[in-house]
């Protein structure tokens, strides 16, 4: 079965600093794997996917992340944070084959400091 | 863009009713889901649904629940007899494949509060 670790759940960075949100896998197969965003009070909204193919995928609002097979790991990253960056972030983590659900991390919340 | 939409979202009921989340998934989406999120706690699998059947389903999708796709439009969540702990966010989500790659897009969710 595979599994998502978000490590820390609570991020804080000033604006315009980097934005670094962690994200490791454990999978049997080759994954996909999924950034998702949820603002408050909001649904899940679909920032970037990795499914096969170039390693760093870019997402909506800037944001990119890498797969790194060696390091079993998916971090998100932003070079410069707005203050609408502030949310929840999940990572998620799909086997192909597996009725297609994903399986969640338990997410990072984002604060921006002015 | 096309979206998936859900009703209600927010229903309060009291513990042991029934209650009925609506969704209308993306029109030519094939896989349709079901996830849930206690308030403070990850998101949950509940089901997936595919070619009018459950294709696969977690531990807490239990015979209180169930899903229907009744009229080709609206795939619905059915929670019979309500607990305090049903208390969530539920989300639908649907998904299509193509070129072997499969992107699920979520609804807004349904906040359900069993009081």
């Amino acid at each position: 079965a595979q599994s998502v670790t978000q490590l820390g759940s609570h991020v804080s960075v000033s604006e315009g600093a980097l934005v670094l949100l962690r994200c490791n896998y454990s999978s049997s197969v080759p994954p996909y794997l999924f950034w998702y965003v949820q603002y408050p009070n909001q649904g899940l909204q679909l920032l970037l996917k990795y499914t096969t193919g170039a390693t760093l995928v870019k997402g909506i609002n800037g944001f990119e992340a890498e797969f790194k097979k060696s390091e079993t790991s998916f971090h998100l990253t932003k070079p410069s944070a707005h203050m609408s960056d502030a949310a929840e972030y999940f990572c998620a983590v799909s086997v192909p084959g597996s009725a297609r659900q994903l399986t969640f991390g338990s997410g990072t919340q984002l604060t921006v400091l002015p | 863009e096309p979206e998936v939409t859900q009703t209600p979202s927010h229903q309060v009921t009291q513990m042991g009713q029934e209650v009925i989340l609506r969704c209308v998934p993306i029109s030519n989406h094939l896989y349709f889901y079901w996830y849930r999120q206690i308030l403070g706690q990850k998101v949950e699998f509940l089901v997936s649904f595919y070619n009018n059947e459950i294709s696969e389903k977690s531990e807490i999708f239990d015979d209180q629940f169930s899903v229907e796709r009744p009229d080709g439009s609206n795939f619905t969540l059915k929670i019979r007899s309500t607990k305090l702990e049903d208390s969530a966010m539920y989300f639908c989500a649907s998904s299509v494949v193509t070129g072997g790659r499969n992107t699920i897009y979520f609804g807004e969710g349904s906040w359900l509060t069993v009081v």
